[in-house]
């Protein structure tokens, strides 16, 4: 079955303790990308990657890091998570050629950062 | 900037129903919009998408979107609701990095009332 996985699906953490959100997919997608979902701002894109070693800043990357070794994987780190950090996650891939903007989402990652 | 506005956190509709949840849009050039829905507890589905051409835009389970670029709206339908439509509903449009780097909207909640 086609999919994105994300791991953990519930996080609860303290402050300054480096956490690390897996992402892979199955599906042979060059594009992966990480977003955050926020009551009342929708969602908002962290980082995002075109293909292996390839890596470029979204809308909010502060605190965050990611890094893709491999295709099928796109993990994000928080190095430092602060309370703000606090959010649902999701990573979404895509054929980097497509044009058709139809991302394939993951079920999403809930952090509480106390 | 590309950016898109869903002007109603919340509708509320009798089953049965016609629905309309709404989108409106501000791009450079072209714009390539999306709709996409969450259910409870899952990731977000592509629903349908305005590339070019004709301006009615049909998509899944039985969803169509009026593209009018006068009024910069891409405005999502439903002649008849149902209870399982019930969901969160966003409104993206491509950003001009990158042929799959989206720009949700806020989100709105639909509620259908049997």
């Amino acid at each position: 079955e086609a999919q994105v996985t994300q791991n953990p699906r519930y996080l609860i953490t303290v402050t300054g303790k480096k956490l690390t959100v897996t992402c892979s997919q199955n599906m042979n997608h060059e594009y992966m990308s990480w977003y955050r979902q926020d009551p009342g701002l929708g969602l908002r894109q962290i980082y995002y990657s075109m293909n292996v070693e390839v890596t470029d800043k979204g809308d909010v990357p502060e605190g965050y890091k990611v890094s893709r070794k491999e295709k099928r994987n796109f993990p994000l780190i928080l190095e430092s998570p602060s309370p703000n950090q606090t959010s649902l996650y999701f990573c979404a891939s895509s054929f980097a050629g497509s044009n058709t903007g139809e991302l394939f989402f993951g079920e999403g990652s809930r952090l509480t950062v106390l | 900037a590309q950016s898109v506005a869903q002007p109603e956190d919340q509708v509320n509709v009798a089953e049965g129903n016609p629905l309309t949840v709404k989108c409106t849009y501000s791009v450079s050039g072209n714009p390539y919009l999306f709709w996409y829905v969450q259910y409870p507890n899952r990731g977000l589905q592509f629903l349908l998408k305005y590339i070019t051409g004709d301006n009615l835009v049909k998509g899944s389970y039985g969803f169509e979107a009026e593209f009018n670029k006068s009024q910069t709206s891409f405005h999502l339908k439903k002649p008849s609701a149902l209870v399982s439509d019930s969901a969160l509903y966003f409104c993206a449009v491509r950003g001009l990095t990158g042929a799959n780097n989206l720009f949700f909207g806020t989100g709105t909640r639909l509620t259908v009332i049997p």
